[in-house]
């Protein structure tokens, strides 16, 4: 069966600190991957979509970035957080001929 | 205009109740759709989804679907307590690249005992 991991699972971090969530899928090959952020009580906001190694696609302009560097993992960073940034981070993954999306647990970010 | 609407809530339910949730989409190009149910502080999990106009039933929940009125909407039945969560309706556009989905912005349902 797939599974899903992130981590961490919390992150409190100061302004303009660096950050590096992963995200890393089991038991599937060539996923498509994403990851979404959660402010607090509000929907779910697509950052970047990953359709195989290197490929990013970004849907928000913000200073956020993502990189594919294996097949089953994704990572979200950034070189300076700001307040705004703090939320819930979630990534997903879907099988190549599917149309779920299927969550990790999250991680939550305080900016401070 | 958002692409995938849904009441904000709370929606509160007596327990044993139906409980009725909306979902309205603007693309018509949309396919299919999900609903997804997200505890407080948890991330979103599969409930069911459903392609074809008309009803789907999964245990006690129904997904119904109508494309010429471009809604769509879940039915819990007998809620229980367990059931208060936040609930998330999610289209598949199929020209969308990247196969990816436009969320609404959740249902808050608290089913009282």
């Amino acid at each position: 069966s797939q599974t899903i991991h992130q981590w961490p699972a919390t992150l409190v971090q100061p302004v303009g600190s660096p950050l590096s969530l992963e995200c890393t899928v089991e038991g599937t090959s060539n996923p498509n991957l994403y990851w979404y952020r959660q402010a607090a009580g509000r929907g779910l906001q697509l950052l970047f979509y990953s359709v195989g190694i290197g490929q990013i696609s970004s849907e928000v302009p913000q200073n956020l970035s993502a990189s594919r560097p294996q097949d089953r993992q994704f990572i979200l960073s950034s070189k300076k957080l700001l307040l705004s940034d703090s939320g819930f981070y979630l990534c997903a993954w879907r099988a190549g001929v599917q149309e779920t999306q299927y969550f990790g647990p999250g991680t939550r970010l305080l900016v401070l | 205009q958002k692409e995938v609407e849904q009441n904000s809530g709370p929606l509160s339910v007596p327990e044993g109740a139906i409980a009725s949730l909306n979902c309205t989409y603007s693309d018509r190009g949309s396919q299919s759709f999900f609903w997804y149910r997200q505890y407080s502080g948890k991330s979103p999990e599969l409930i069911m989804f459903i392609y074809s106009n008309g009803d789907k039933e999964d245990g006690r929940f129904t997904a119904q679907l109508n494309k010429a009125s471009q809604y769509v909407s879940l039915l819990i039945r007998d809620s229980q307590p367990s059931d208060s969560a936040t609930y998330l309706c999610a289209a598949h556009i199929l020209k969308a690249a990247g196969n990816k989905l436009t969320f609404g912005g959740g249902t808050r349902v608290l089913v009282k005992p």
